[in-house]
Parts: structure tokens; sequence; C-alpha cells
């Protein structure tokens, strides 16, 4: 079946530098990519999209990057803050997915200050 | 987007006994969604629920152990039946937000089970 896994786990970076996590995603024909954010004791919160037309779309602080030739996704933080420590999630929406959503399995971000 | 409140936030609960989980949006949504939350893990999908009609459920979860009920749409409930240690997750609802396919998630029930 369909599944979006990460490469790492954790990831520890310095206060004020840049960070990239990174997911891998099984299902070609996934049309629609999100990233969230969850801290301890709460829901995950909506970070960044983007849809499968697109490459790279920035935010606030964040770009993520889609590479569909390797089925990859990535999410750049820059100059990262205390409150940006916690875990990441991506999350795809799978073809006649009844718009359903399938997560990989995280990446707890912790910032060094 | 929209704001959901979910009941209760937490929960420690007798095996054998059942919990009954709400969730209520701010607003008319068609989609409502129920996520797990094991331990140190990420999401997933139980079940579908669209007002009017029976929830749609993941491989894995079923009807008899996660009734859920959908009677207008800015409200679910999720039960938890018969319980067990192993049931000790969380347990989130979701709902397609304002923007085209953004998704909105509660702030999660943590449920432990003696």
């Amino acid at each position: 079946g369909e599944s979006v896994g990460l490469h790492l786990p954790t990831l520890s970076v310095q206060e004020g530098d840049n960070s990239i996590i990174n997911c891998a995603y099984s299902n070609s024909a996934s049309d629609y990519f999100i990233w969230y954010k969850q801290e301890s004791g709460k829901g995950p919160q909506f970070i960044i999209d983007i849809r499968s037309n697109m490459d790279k779309r920035q935010g606030q602080r964040v770009t993520v990057l889609l590479n569909k030739t390797v089925k990859h996704l990535s999410l750049q933080i820059a100059a990262t803050q205390p409150g940006d420590s916690a875990v990441y999630f991506c999350a795809e929406t799978p073809p006649q997915g009844a718009q359903k959503l399938v997560f990989g399995q995280g990446t707890r971000l912790t910032i060094n200050p | 987007s929209a704001v959901i409140s979910q009941k209760p936030s937490r929960d420690i609960c007798q095996r054998g006994t059942s919990l009954t989980i709400q969730c209520q949006v701010d607003s008319q949504v068609t989609m409502m969604f129920w996520y797990r939350q094991q331990p140190g893990q990420s999401l997933t999908l139980i079940a579908t629920a669209n007002q009017g009609s029976e929830a749609t459920y993941e491989s894995g979860f079923v009807i008899d152990k996660f009734p859920i009920s959908r009677p207008n749409l800015t409200f679910s409930t999720l039960t938890v039946s018969n319980m067990s240690p192993e049931d000790s997750s969380i347990y989130l609802c979701s709902v397609v937000g304002d923007r085209a396919y953004g998704y909105t998630f509660g702030s999660g029930t943590r449920l432990t089970v003696v």
C-alpha cells in the first residue's frame, strides 16, 4: 500500500542555522503533500503544502521542495528558532484516496541554543 | 481555517470499559476524519465520517471496536469500546479546511488504559 517515510527520525541543529527534513513517498501518483508540525501535547499544525504540479513552494521561513523523479519531499526551515523544536510529519493524499491523508513516520527536530 | 474542539483532552480508563470522544467544529464540514497516534509514532487513519452515511473504516479498524457517529455537519463522536492497554494512544479528529485540500486537526484526546 501507499506509505510515506522519512530518512531520519531525529535531527539536531544549532539555533539560527537552517534545517532540512526529508521525506520519501512511494506512490508516484500522489497529487498533494503537506508538512505538519506537532508540539508536545498538541495536534498537528499545518505548515505548508504543495501540489504535484509544482516543485517548490515558499512560506515564511519555510520552503518545501518536491522531486517527483525520485519521489522525495523536503522541508527547509531557515534561521531556526527554539520554537521550531517539534516533530515534523509529511503527509500525502494518494490518488483516489477520498481526501484521506497518509502520514510519514515523523522527524523530531531539536534546536540547540 | 476551521477551529476544532475535542473532548476530553485526556482520560485514564479501566480496561473493558468504553470512552466516547467528541469533536465539535465551528463550521459545517462535509468530511471528518478520526486518527490514532500510538506513543512515539505517526498518525494512522481510523475512519472517515460523513454526515448521513456510515463511516468508512480503514484496514485494521472495525465498527464494533470504534463506532462513530456523525449526526450533523459540525459534530462527530468516536467511541473506543472494550478498551485494553493496547488502545492507549492519542486520538485526533480532523476536517478538510476552508482552503483547497487544507486539513485541520483537533488537539487530540490522550487515552491511557490501565
